[in-house]
């Protein structure tokens, strides 16, 4: 159980296009939703927290009208990247806490690969 | 500031050693250190996670020590195998928070030499 699942895998855009990536949790429901964002040799920086039926929180320093949010179900969120440049080429994960009965756990995703040229 | 810090960055340790990474924090709000592993490519997977109130977990080969009054606490790897070659990740949940956000150490890059 608990698996999270992400779509696509990976990806290649142009410069000032947009992209989207879904999260989804496959065998249960969460009313949280993580997004992080991971260089190479990093750690994973939180981007914003995503709670179904109400606007993400982001983190300091992360520009909400470029990375959209929207967590629409308990099984699904969506990140866009929009109008992507070379600097957000990067490795993105998501992940899902489980709710409804105090679990803290968190299961991530398998990651999207996003590559702006 | 670095809520939790992670050491080593890399450690190599033969087959069937024993691998000890370690993790310390500030804030005496967390409530929850879970450790996670990651491959190359890949998401990072729930591995093993503890709360303050025991002072240890062990799971299979996994092993996590918690030192509340130290704040500290720390994985080991028993008979470590090539397969456990990965990055680990400790991490802090702050109980103080609504949305249970997690804080990450910078991560250990494990090599278990053949």
């Amino acid at each position: 159980g608990a698996v999270v699942s992400q779509h696509p895998s990976w990806v290649i855009c142009k410069s000032g296009t947009s992209v989207k990536i879904e999260c989804r949790s496959l065998d249960f429901q969460a009313t949280t939703m993580f997004w992080y964002r991971q260089f190479p040799k990093q750690s994973l920086m939180l981007m914003a927290t995503s709670n179904e039926g109400s606007k993400a929180t982001y983190e300091q320093g992360v520009e909400k009208d470029k990375f959209l949010i929207n967590h629409a179900s308990l099984t699904l969120s969506t990140l866009t990247v929009t109008s992507a440049h070379p600097e957000d080429s990067s490795f993105y994960i998501c992940s899902a806490r489980v709710s409804g009965d105090g679990a803290d756990t968190q299961y991530f995703g398998p990651g999207t690969r996003l590559t702006v040229l | 500031q670095q809520q939790v810090k992670q050491s080593p960055q890399s450690l190599i340790v033969q087959k069937g050693g024993i691998s000890i990474i370690n993790c310390a924090y500030e804030n005496t709000a967390f409530d929850y250190f879970p450790w996670y592993q990651q491959f190359p490519g890949k998401g990072p997977a729930l591995l093993i996670a503890i709360r303050p109130d025991v002072s240890e977990k062990k799971e299979g080969r996994f092993t996590i020590s918690f030192n509340k009054s130290a704040k500290q606490f720390s994985l080991h790897i028993m008979d470590s195998q090539p397969g456990d070659s990965a990055t680990y990740f400790c991490a802090a949940r702050d109980s103080g928070g609504s949305n249970y956000k997690l804080t990450f150490g910078k991560g250990t890059l494990l090599t278990v030499n053949p």
